[in-house]
């Protein structure tokens, strides 16, 4: 089965500290995203990649920015991390390329807390 | 872009009962729709979607039905379960938000034995 892996379950950081999250999928999967999920609003998409070193703003990308280096391997960066950004983070991939199976696999979510 | 709205936000039905879900999407062109599923303090899962080219789509105790015309879809759960007690989520994927999904704002379903 796919395995999307984040490297934090639960993580602290102070105001204005920068702030990394990583993000591993074990299928070869070529798209890889990143949602914040906070109550009552659902799933809101930050940033997405469709293929290494690509990168495309989601619906709420300020405060963020992401990298992807490898194909396996998608950055989450809070450059100056603020309070309104604690917040639950998932990261997913997919691949489009298989039988048009668009299913997103989800990693299990970072709960980030900004102080 | 696409905006998409989930009603209601909290669902509670007795065992057994059906439990339905509506969602309404705003892009016309969108073709593409999932529902997820997120058990507490677990990861989002797919458990049905459906293509603009279906009206309906069934698997066993779900089932996801699809107005085009409307632009609304609906996910219909019967004979529930206690373990079907969980956030639900509906998406679609349409033209205006460069065919990334954007996601509803959830419902919670309490199925109460």
């Amino acid at each position: 089965d796919v395995k999307v892996t984040q490297s934090s379950r639960y993580l602290v950081k102070r105001t204005g500290e920068k702030v990394f999250l990583e993000c591993v999928q074990d299928m070869d999967h070529e798209n890889m995203f990143w949602y914040r999920q906070d109550p009552g609003l659902g799933l809101r998409l930050i940033y997405f990649s469709y293929d290494v070193k690509m990168k495309e703003k989601g619906d709420i990308p300020e405060g963020y920015s992401v990298s992807r280096e490898k194909k396996e391997r998608f950055s989450l960066i809070l450059e100056s991390a603020s309070t309104n950004q604690t917040s639950m983070y998932l990261c997913a991939s997919n691949s489009l390329d298989r039988g048009f199976n668009e299913k997103l696999f989800f990693g299990s979510g970072t709960q980030l807390s900004v102080l | 872009g696409e905006n998409v709205e989930q009603h209601p936000s909290t669902l509670s039905v007795q065992e057994g009962d059906s439990a339905v879900i509506k969602c309404t999407y705003s892009d016309s062109a969108s073709n593409y729709f999932p529902w997820y599923k997120q058990e507490l303090g677990k990861r989002p899962q797919l458990i049905i979607d459906i293509r603009s080219n279906v009206g309906e789509k069934k698997d066993q105790r779900i089932a996801v039905t699809l107005n085009k015309t409307a632009k609304h879809f609906s996910l219909h759960i019967t004979e529930t379960q206690p373990e079907d007690s969980a956030v639900y989520f509906c998406a679609a994927r349409g033209k205006s938000s460069n065919y990334k999904l954007t996601f509803g704002k959830g419902t919670l379903l309490t199925v109460n034995p």
